[in-house]
């Protein structure tokens, strides 16, 4: 499968632990975009990549969240301190340019519960 | 602010039965509209764009900016349709990325 891959697939921690999601974009794709999505939502905005530069970072992306994509190719997402609120889906897309222009390519996404 | 609405949660029709996903956006610039689909156990994936003004699988959507609205409509239904759709906002200048979803609007198709 040559799409986008996530790991891990679900993810069961206790509040306060801290939790590390990673993702490998379509191997051509230079953007590389994060979404969460809760229950009866659609999926909401935190943060893109475009190679190895952040260039956009969501109001709900607070201190406790921070993404990386070292190398311009996978990414990772780490949540410190989790608290109850943070239990969702963690979706991981790339495209090759602009999502207004190219489309973007999902994961199977990270299901994450904080108990 | 961007904002998506998606007024039916849940839409039913029969096979043959034409159909229409209603998708209300809110934004005073100039928008860029998608519909994304997520088949069962499958990946959520684009549909269509706006600015494509094309037809998928049979689906077309028309940016109505007198309405603010970008409804989904495919004549004729069919069973492989069944999915959860969702409409997504975005807004090109300044560089923004970011798209706004919808809740979605999950579609069953009755044989």
């Amino acid at each position: 499968d040559t799409g986008v891959s996530q790991n891990p697939r679900h993810k069961i921690t206790k509040r306060g632990q801290n939790v590390t999601f990673r993702c490998d974009p379509i191997s051509e794709h230079n953007r590389l975009y994060w979404y969460r999505q809760t229950l009866g939502q659609g999926p909401e905005f935190l943060t893109y990549f475009q190679n190895e530069a952040q260039l956009e970072k969501s109001r709900l992306l607070s201190d406790r969240f921070s993404a990386e994509r070292p190398k311009g190719s996978f990414s990772t997402l780490e949540i410190q301190r989790t608290e109850q609120g943070d239990s969702a889906m963690y979706l991981c897309a790339s495209s090759q340019g602009s999502s207004y222009n190219s489309p973007l390519h999902f994961g199977n996404g990270t299901r994450l519960t904080v108990t | 602010a961007q904002r998506v609405t998606q007024p039916e949660k849940l839409l039913s029709v029969f096979k043959g039965a034409p159909v229409e996903l209603k998708c209300n956006y809110s934004y005073s610039g100039s928008p860029e509209l998608f519909w994304y689909v997520q088949y069962s156990r499958q990946r959520l994936q684009l549909l269509l764009r706006h600015i494509s003004r094309e037809s998928i699988k049979g689906f077309t959507a028309d940016l109505n900016k007198g309405e603010t609205s970008f409804h989904l409509k495919k004549p004729f239904a069919q069973e492989e349709d069944s999915a959860m759709y969702y409409c997504a906002l975005g807004r090109r200048q300044g560089g923004s990325e970011k798209l706004v979803f919808g809740k979605g609007t999950k579609l069953t198709v009755n044989p």
